[in-house]
């Protein structure tokens, strides 16, 4: 079975730290990665998307690696703030169509 | 422009009882997800619409659960009866398409809230 793993589940730091978020999956044929953020009660909005081909992604604060031969991939979210608190979720395509989601690290930026 | 719709937000009934969440896509596209999230736990796929055709329900429990996505646009998904198990939040999402190398983002709605007691 296709598992994605996140690890830690939860994670808070000071404000203004970089987070570090990091996912794992279990077959390095996949066709693409994302990165989503869930708030409380809320949808998930999407973030960042690598494909296969693709080592990183960047998006203002946000940046994305993936290296597909060790099966990882890393969120790095650059001086943090408390808007940043949410859920990040780690989403793999391992065929066409199907997302396998992790089941996210919860992260608390303190002010 | 307006993103994916979802209602009802919220939703409280007893067991055995019948629910039906609605979903809108956002104008264009044509590929549509139900997904099931459980608390904690990341969501996983229902079932997946090309316009109007279900190409993949394989993971919907077909004795309980219904979908239709009628003229390719709008879509139903329908519980009946429910059980304690089902209390979940049920996400709708929708992409320009899908298919090999496509790596359309998906779009999510804000989700149903279900609770069954």
């Amino acid at each position: 079975k296709q598992e994605v793993t996140q690890i830690p589940a939860a994670l808070s730091v000071p404000e203004g730290e970089n987070l570090v978020l990091n996912c794992s999956f279990t077959d390095s044929a996949i066709y693409n990665l994302q990165w989503f953020r869930q708030d409380p009660g809320k949808g998930l909005t999407s973030l960042l998307l690598i494909q296969s081909s693709q080592r990183e992604q960047t998006s203002g604060r946000l940046n994305a690696s993936l290296d597909k031969s060790s099966g990882r991939s890393t969120l790095y979210i650059a001086a943090s703030q408390p808007g940043d608190s949410a859920t990040y979720l780690c989403a793999v395509s391992f065929d066409d169509y199907k997302l396998s989601f992790g089941a996210g690290t919860t992260v608390t930026v303190r002010a | 422009e307006a993103g994916v719709v979802q209602s009802p937000r919220y939703k409280i009934i007893e067991k055995k009882q019948p629910v039906a969440f609605w979903c809108n896509p956002i104008s264009g596209h044509n590929t549509l997800y139900w997904y099931r999230q459980n608390l904690g736990q990341g969501p996983e796929l229902l079932i997946r619409y090309e316009n109007e055709e279900a190409v993949d329900d394989s993971q919907l429990p077909k004795d309980r659960f219904s979908a239709e996505r009628l003229k390719g646009v709008d879509s139903t998904l329908k519980i009946q009866p429910a059980e304690l198990g089902d209390s979940a939040v049920y996400l709708c999402a929708s992409s320009l398409r899908s298919g090999r190398f496509s790596g359309n983002t998906i779009y999510f709605g804000e989700g149903s809230w279900l609770t069954v007691v």
